[in-house]
């Protein structure tokens, strides 16, 4: 079983919608949460952390529960800028493990 | 720039080669990370190092690949006897203690 599981996508959306990515992990034991962007050939870019408390960050919430071990980003008001692939991130320890990213694209 | 950086940025190399890739972290960052990427799949891991002691690797990690960080500066990732299947983009990154990591460029490998 795969530490992180995302659903690829695509997910295709008009520009203003709303957009949801889901993201659930299997170690119960993961300590730290993130999202990370993720540009065509580029590397990843941090997008934000993720707390219990659930954030906000501009047009991006993120969410964690941990009793059902599921992390999600949704997107508001979206732009052209937004298309690209996101990557659940979660730690364990020293390692990062990655979800193999759910990708966007915005439609104008 | 005070970011992570690697050379080279593109490698294409000829089935059985050795190929050597240098990773730069951000200076104060003790932990570095060497990650491999394929194409729709996130990066997966490869080996960790704190200064220079390399603590963790992963069994993706076959005999054909070494790494190293001799001064806990800046590390090196060798493959030898490179295979097609190698063909991959190879990512490192770098973080302080107790927070996130950051990512350099990459180095994008062909296996002809």
């Amino acid at each position: 079983r795969k530490e992180v599981e995302q659903d690829p996508g695509p997910f295709n959306v008009p520009e203003g919608a709303t957009v949801a990515f889901n993201c659930t992990y299997s170690n119960s034991a993961s300590q730290s949460f993130f999202w990370y962007r993720q540009d065509c050939r580029k590397e990843p870019k941090l997008l934000m952390s993720v707390y219990s408390s659930g954030n906000e960050d501009g047009r991006f919430t993120a969410q964690l529960n941990r009793a059902s071990q599921y992390i999600s980003l949704l997107i508001r008001d979206s732009k052209l800028s937004d298309s690209a692939t996101y990557l659940c991130v979660v730690t364990a320890g020293n390692q990062f493990y990655f979800g193999t990213g759910t990708s966007l694209t915005v439609i104008p | 720039d005070t970011g992570v950086s690697q050379d080279p940025r593109h490698k294409i190399t000829k089935r059985g080669q050795n190929v050597t890739f240098r990773c730069d972290p951000i200076s104060e960052h003790n932990r570095l990370y060497w990650y491999r990427q394929t194409l729709g799949q996130g990066p997966e891991f490869l080996t960790y190092f704190q200064n220079e002691a390399q603590l963790e690797k992963s069994r993706l990690l076959s005999d054909r690949f070494s790494a190293e960080r001799p001064k806990g500066s800046f590390s090196t990732l060798e493959i030898q006897r490179t295979e097609q299947g190698d063909s991959a983009m190879y990512l490192c990154a770098s973080r302080p203690p107790g927070v996130t990591q950051y990512f350099g460029p990459g180095t994008r490998l062909t296996v002809l």
